[in-house]
């Protein structure tokens, strides 16, 4: 079974801090994305890559930042917190047919 | 945009009944696709639906497709307890790089 990890489930910040968000895949899938769900709102893509090193931007952007040096992890970069970043972040996986996603359990993030 | 829409936002049911929810989308697609999401977890693929495809059956879920009306459904036949979560449709559209979700219908199945 694919398995992605998102590495913590809870994070509580403060404004300003910076902040790391990290995923891994265990099925060499070459598509990641990162994504957040906010109620009403629901799943807004801010960041995907294709591959090593390739990032493209999704629909919300603005304020985050994305590394992915190997296949496996992919990081999605918080510069400086905001209380509007409170949200519950989705990594996912997918090979590039038929793009079936498989996600983590989630990073509920809360800045304070 | 190309967001899918999911009716009803919500939907409460007793256990045994079946659940229905429907996904409506605006321009042509390459495949849809169900999620589910138990509450605070991530999303789970249920099933896809490719465009020249019009049901498809996985255990209790079974899926239709009509691209003429733009449009799928996902029917939940003699719903358990353990069913109650978010379902989201997804759409697989040419010329898009990415998946487009919908916001989800929230069921719940009463024991």
């Amino acid at each position: 079974d694919v398995k992605v990890t998102q590495s913590s489930r809870y994070l509580v910040k403060r404004t300003g801090e910076k902040v790391f968000l990290e995923c891994v895949q265990d099925m060499d899938h070459e598509n990641m994305f990162w994504y957040r769900q906010d109620p009403g709102l629901g799943l807004r893509l801010i960041y995907f890559s294709y591959d090593v090193k390739m990032k493209e931007k999704g629909d919300i952007p603005e304020g985050y930042s994305v590394s992915r040096e190997k296949k496996e992890r992919f990081s999605l970069i918080l510069e400086s917190a905001s209380t509007n970043q409170t949200s519950m972040y989705l990594c996912a996986s997918s090979l590039t047919q038929d793009r079936e996603l498989f996600f983590g359990e989630g990073s509920r993030l809360t800045v304070l | 945009s190309q967001q899918g829409e999911e009716d009803p936002q919500a939907l409460s049911i007793q256990e045994g009944e079946n659940a229905t929810m429907n996904c409506s989308y605006k321009t042509s697609i390459n495949n849809l696709q169900w999620y589910r999401q138990n509450s605070g977890r991530g999303l789970v693929h249920l099933i896809l639906i490719r465009s020249n495809e019009r049901e498809k059956h996985s255990g209790r879920l079974r899926v239709t497709l009509d691209t003429s009306k733009k449009s799928s459904s996902l029917l939940i036949t003699a719903s358990r307890a353990a069913d109650t979560a978010s379902y989201f449709c997804a759409t697989d559209h040419s010329g898009y790089s990415t998946l487009t979700f919908g916001k989800g219908t929230m069921l719940l199945v009463s024991p």
